[in-house]
């Protein structure tokens, strides 16, 4: 069973910095792109950053690009991503997502809520 | 970026009545792919590629369009057809999400 488990979320203040993780199981992670989604409340979905198999292509959305950073490591099936210079309207539900063929979510996590404030 | 207006924003069904949602893309795109979710809940895939149902999603969804147009349809709606649905394409590295379609039964 595929399982996508994020952790690290919480409250933070504006300025400040929050590492978000996501353990992969059930499932080779070095074989799927991936990517993080959030939500802010009450809000729709805003995808975040992808990366490759590899980790070799990050792709990010404008707004986080230069504060925030997506990586894996695929040895521990892990995903993550650095929040650097965290604003409000950063605050939201992080997703972590699988993308089968790069381009779609085939498996969400339950996500993890980061408030800035 | 490829912006993705849906339409309508809300909308109510009685059990059995048509519903299609729309989905319009700002430029053409390959393929659309579209999301369930209900509250407290991730958001579920639930069609891919345009028209190809994912797993477990009843054959009265179906996905159609092409171009800058793509619509979600339900032959004949179930309670448990309730949640917001999005859309979502990706291009240019970048994927984007309709703002969903909250749909509720009458």
């Amino acid at each position: 069973e595929v399982q996508l488990v994020e952790s690290g979320g919480g409250l933070v203040q504006p300025g400040r910095s929050l590492k978000l993780s996501c353990a992969a199981s059930g499932f080779t992670f070095s074989n799927y792109d991936m990517a993080w989604v959030r939500q802010a409340p009450t809000k729709g979905l805003e995808w975040v950053a992808s990366i490759s198999t590899g980790g070799g292509n990050t792709y990010y959305r404008d707004s986080v690009k230069g504060r925030f950073t997506i990586s894996r490591d695929n040895a521990k099936s892990t995903l993550y991503l650095q929040m650097d210079s965290l604003r409000s309207e950063d605050t939201a539900t992080y997703y972590c997502a699988r993308l089968p063929w790069g381009d779609w979510i085939d498996y969400w996590g339950q996500g993890v809520m980061v408030t800035v404030s | 970026e490829i912006v993705l207006t849906q339409s309508p924003t809300t909308m109510a069904a009685s059990p059995g009545e048509k519903v299609t949602i729309t989905c319009r893309a700002s430029s053409s795109v390959s393929y659309m792919h579209w999301y369930q979710q209900k509250p407290g809940a991730s958001p579920k895939p639930w069609i891919y590629d345009t028209s190809k149902l994912a797993s477990g999603v009843p054959n009265r969804f179906s996905g159609s369009g092409s171009g800058t147009s793509y619509s979600l349809t339900i032959s004949s709606m179930e309670t448990e057809d309730t949640a917001t649905y999005y859309c979502q394409q990706w291009s240019s590295n970048s994927l984007t999400f309709g703002s969903g379609t909250k749909l509720e039964i009458k």
